[in-house]
C-alpha cells in the first residue's frame, strides 16, 4: 500500500517563497505528482516527477529524492491566487496494483497572506 | 482543453434511494477514475476504468458500483445510499500513457 504524509496547514506571506514538502512510503513507485486545488474547485496538475531531482516551471519546482522517500513543491513569489489545498499524490508500478492508479496525500491547505 | 463534465454540481438523495452520478470527457481518454473527497481524509479512489466495459475496484469500493458502456462516458452507482455516502464526488479521466488526470467540476451529494 501507500502512505503519504504532508502538513495539514501552512501560512506565508505575499512575494515570499514556500515550501510544502511530501513523504512517502509505497510498495512500489513510478512517479510522484502534485496538484493544486482552490477551494470549491476541480484539482489542476502542477507538475509530475519520476526521476531524482528538480523540476522547475515558472514560479513553481517540485523536487523529488527516491531514496529518501521525499518530495516538495517549491513556490516562488506567492501571490494571493496561490491560496490553496497542494496535493501530493504517488502512482506505482505496475505490479502494486494498476499502473494507473494514483493514491493522493491528504492535501496542505496554503493561506497567503498580505 | 480536456473537458470533463459531470452532470450535476448539487444533488440531494434520500437514504436508500439509487444514486446515478454521470461523468462524460471528450479527449478520446481511456482511463476514467471516481473518487470521493472528504474533509481530512482527501482525495480517494472508489473505481477505475482502462479501457469500455473494464473496471478495477479503488481503495473505497463498498456501497458503490460503476459502468462503462462508452467510452466517454462513466458512472458511479451508489445503489441504496446512505448517510455516509454524503460527500463531494469527483471524476477524472487520463490518456492511456499519460500522467495528469484531469478533473470534473464535483458533485456535492448529500444523503439525509
Amino acid at each position: 500500500g501507500q502512505n503519504i504524509d504532508q502538513p495539514t496547514e501552512m501560512t506565508a506571506t505575499e512575494g515570499a517563497i514556500v515550501q510544502i514538502n511530501c513523504t512517502y512510503q509505497t510498495s512500489g513507485f513510478n512517479g510522484l505528482f502534485w496538484y493544486q486545488q482552490h477551494a470549491g474547485e476541480a484539482p489542476t496538475f502542477l507538475s509530475y516527477n519520476v526521476l531524482d531531482g528538480l523540476e522547475e516551471k515558472g514560479r513553481f519546482s517540485s523536487f523529488l529524492s527516491r531514496s529518501k522517500g521525499y518530495s516538495y513543491l517549491l513556490l516562488k513569489e506567492l501571490q494571493m491566487k496561490d491560496s490553496a489545498s497542494y496535493l501530493c499524490a504517488v502512482r506505482p508500478f505496475p505490479s502494486s496494483g494498476g499502473y494507473q492508479k494514483v493514491t493522493f496525500g491528504t492535501g496542505t491547505k496554503l493561506q497567503v497572506i498580505p | 482543453d480536456v473537458k470533463v463534465t459531470q452532470s450535476s454540481r448539487y444533488l440531494v438523495k434520500r437514504t436508500g434511494e439509487k444514486v446515478f452520478l454521470e461523468c462524460v470527457q471528450d479527449m478520446d481518454h481511456e482511463n476514467m477514475f471516481w473518487y470521493r473527497q472528504d474533509p481530512g481524509l482527501g482525495l480517494r479512489l472508489i473505481y477505475f476504468s482502462y479501457d469500455v466495459k473494464m473496471k478495477e475496484k479503488g481503495d473505497i469500493p463498498e456501497g458503490y458500483s460503476v459502468s462503462r458502456e462508452k467510452k466517454e462516458r462513466f458512472s458511479l452507482i451508489l445503489e441504496s445510499a446512505s448517510t455516509n455516502q454524503t460527500s463531494m464526488y469527483l471524476c477524472a479521466s487520463s490518456s492511456g500513457g499519460g500522467h495528469e488526470q484531469y478533473f470534473g467540476p464535483g458533485t456535492r451529494l448529500t444523503v439525509t
